[in-house]
């Protein structure tokens, strides 16, 4: 069965630095993209970014790039998402997603993990 | 960016009604779209790619179609289990977007 397992909500001060991770089990976690996905209070879904772990290949949003850092360790099927300085404009649920590497147009977050809530206050 | 305008923000509507949502592309992104439910204090569901390809286990009263700039998701008959919002998501270029969604609720 596939499953993605995240970290526990955090509660964090601005300036504090974060990492929540994802961990994939049950496919072959070296083909197939995670993707992360922010969701503020009350909004809607945002994409930031992409990594293949098999190859630490990365895709960012633009909205994104330089405020969060997309790693993956391949020998323990995890992926993380960091921040080195939070703010409080970050509090949000934050949700990582597999997708195959769209061959042939089958693509999209097909499996979904069950997101970690992120709450910066001072 | 592709920008993926979902209309209505907001649908009312009854068990057994036949809805029809629609998600419209800045640009043209061939059929590669995706649709997505997500339910309160959920992580979103997938259930159509390439416009219109029904994921594995999604009920088939759920369609997608179209092709460039303008997309459909239809929900044949309504069911109490399809209350929730629903976004599209564009994976034609990156950085992939989604739509703004599209909350069903009961009429």
């Amino acid at each position: 069965e596939v499953q993605l397992v995240q970290s526990g909500a955090q509660v964090k001060k601005p300036g504090e630095s974060l990492k929540i991770s994802c961990k994939g089990s049950g496919y072959s976690f070296t083909t197939y993209w995670i993707g992360w996905v922010r969701q503020m209070p009350g909004k809607g879904l945002e994409w930031m970014g992409l990594i293949y772990p098999g190859d630490s290949a990365t895709r960012y949003s633009p909205s994104f790039q330089g405020q969060v850092t997309i790693s993956a360790d391949k020998s323990i099927s995890t992926a993380y998402l960091q921040w080195s300085s939070l703010k409080a404009s970050d509090t949000a649920m934050y949700y990582c997603a597999r997708t195959p590497d769209c061959t042939d147009g089958v693509c999209g977050f097909d499996y979904w993990g069950q997101g970690t809530l992120v709450t910066v206050s001072s | 960016d592709i920008q993926m305008t979902q209309s209505p923000s907001t649908l009312s509507a009854s068990v057994g009604d036949r809805v029809t949502i629609t998600c419209r592309a800045s640009q043209s992104i061939r059929p590669w779209l995706a649709w997505y439910q997500q339910k309160p204090g959920k992580a979103p569901k997938f259930l159509i790619y390439k416009a219109s390809s029904l994921e594995t286990g999604v009920p088939s009263r759920f369609s997608g179609g179209g092709s460039g700039t303008e997309f459909t998701l239809t929900i044949s008959s309504l069911q109490p289990d399809d209350f929730a919002t629903y976004y599209c998501q564009q994976y034609n270029s990156y950085p992939w977007t989604f739509g703004q969604g599209t909350k069903v609720e009961i009429k």
